[in-house]
């Protein structure tokens, strides 16, 4: 059974700072996403990675996968406020259509 | 484009009435669906695998008379909640499957509705 988990849980940061979300998954995977969520509201995707070693860059987020190691990460660089949301990885094991999420990452970042 | 809305946004009704939820891809057509649900600061769990055309595929656990999904046409999935009861309240949220393309590769994705607060007197 396919198992995801991110880490930390809970990101209290200062902005200005950089840190990076962990996500790490059980079993092969074909392909891993990365969404992000406000409070109330659905899904708003950030990033798909569809092979060993990709990275993907957007603003101050940067996602990489690491197949072999069954890691992907979501990098921030320099936080701002606006950042401020719970970040999700979902990962699709090989051979199946299922997104299954990880935990969850609630950042906060302060001014 | 791959844009999914949900109607309602946010509904409230007693204990024991049904609910029905409607999942729409706009601009693009959608032969498998999904529905999630999530209860407050907690991750998506998926109920079910809504498909064009035959029965809804249910994960351990979920009811499936209790959940009815409909998929008839290829821009809509519905979803009713039977005789819902204060513990079904939560968020619902669908989303619509296409096929993309990324340079050689081609991938399925998921495109996410904005979700429907569920919530049961």
């Amino acid at each position: 059974e396919l198992k995801v988990e991110q880490n930390p849980l809970f990101l209290s940061m200062q902005e200005g700072k950089n840190y990076t979300i962990y996500c790490n998954y059980s079993t092969t995977s074909d392909r891993l996403y990365w969404y992000r969520q406000d409070p109330g509201k659905s899904l708003e995707s950030l990033f798909v990675l569809l092979s060993n070693g990709a990275v993907k860059q957007e603003g101050r987020l940067m996602a990489s996968l690491d197949t072999k190691a069954r890691l992907s990460t979501l990098h921030i660089t320099a936080a701002v406020h606006d950042l401020s949301a719970t970040y999700f990885c979902a990962v699709v094991g090989s051979g199946t259509y299922k997104y299954i999420f990880g935990t969850g990452t609630r950042l906060k970042v302060l001014a | 484009g791959a844009v999914v809305s949900q109607h309602p946004s946010w509904v409230i009704c007693k204990s024991g009435t049904s609910v029905k939820i409607e999942c729409r891809s706009l601009d693009f057509q959608a032969t498998t669906m999904f529905w999630y649900r999530q209860f407050p600061k907690q991750s998506l769990m998926l109920m079910a695998t809504s498909n064009e055309g035959s029965k809804a595929t249910y994960e351990q656990g979920v009811e499936k008379d209790k959940f009815l999904i409909n998929h008839a046409s290829l821009t809509l999935s519905t979803l009713t909640v039977t005789s819902a009861h204060p513990e079904d309240s939560s968020f619902y949220i669908c989303s619509a499957r296409e096929r993309r393309r990324e340079g050689l590769m081609s991938y399925n994705e998921q495109f996410f509705g904005p979700g429907t607060r569920l919530t049961v007197l």
